[in-house]
């Protein structure tokens, strides 16, 4: 069985950072690209990374730019966001899901409040 | 990197048909066939409905369809059943990112 397992989410003040994790099980997640999906609150879905599946090549939506940095660890079978400067408008739920163009499973998120 | 065009709301009756549409530009829709779309029931997350403009994945009825002209995709839902209300959201490759609609809440009446 396919499994995502997001951790890593909470609140953190303005400014602050915070590191995103995602366990993956059930699929061999050296062959996958890897990207990162955040919903704010009340809000549309937003693409926000993607990871190549050897992690040589990774694409950001502007909003997250020299802010965040997606990562994978193949031997761990594990996805990564390390989220810095962050700021009150990236507060939203993060999924980590597998796949480029399209993607077949999701996490299940995790919350990220910034907020002071 | 602007959000794709979707309507925000969309109705049909029971056994009634709904089509939404998504609407993007050349660098996107238009320029790929690599259009996606995702149903999220309230606090649950996204599920892929369509892929590749029209390509259903296993499990999915195929009451649900999707095409695509130009720089538009539609998903058109046939036989509306009361657990296909939901929000519905289109995704499109744009070259190296991808993009997500505003997207659709659809009720059944």
């Amino acid at each position: 069985e396919v499994q995502l397992v997001e951790s890593g989410g909470g609140m953190v003040q303005p400014g602050g950072s915070l590191r995103l994790s995602c366990a993956v099980s059930g699929f061999t997640f050296s062959n996958y690209r890897m990207t990162w999906v955040r919903q704010a609150p009340g809000e549309g879905l937003e693409w926000v990374a993607r990871i190549k599946e050897d992690g040589s090549e990774k694409y950001y939506v502007d909003s997250v730019k020299g802010r965040f940095t997606i990562s994978r660890d193949n031997a761990k079978n594990s996805l990564f966001l390390q989220m810095n400067s962050l700021r009150a408008e990236d507060t939203a739920v993060y999924y980590c899901v597998r796949g480029q163009h399209s993607h077949d499973y999701w996490g299940q998120g995790a919350l990220v409040t910034v907020s002071s | 990197q602007s959000a794709l065009t979707q309507p925000p709301s969309a109705s049909g009756s029971p056994g009634q048909s709904v089509t939404i549409s998504c609407t993007g530009t050349s660098s996107d829709v238009g320029g790929y066939n690599l259009v996606s779309w995702y149903q999220q029931h309230p606090g649950k997350a996204p599920k892929l409905m369509i892929y590749e403009v029209s390509k259903r994945p296993s499990g999915v009825p195929d009451r649900f369809s999707g095409s695509k002209s130009g720089n538009t995709a539609s998903l058109t839902v046939s036989g509306l059943q009361a657990e296909d209300e939901a929000d519905y959201y289109c995704s499109s490759y744009a070259g190296g990112n991808n993009v997500f609609g505003s997207g659709t809440k659809v009720t059944v009446l």
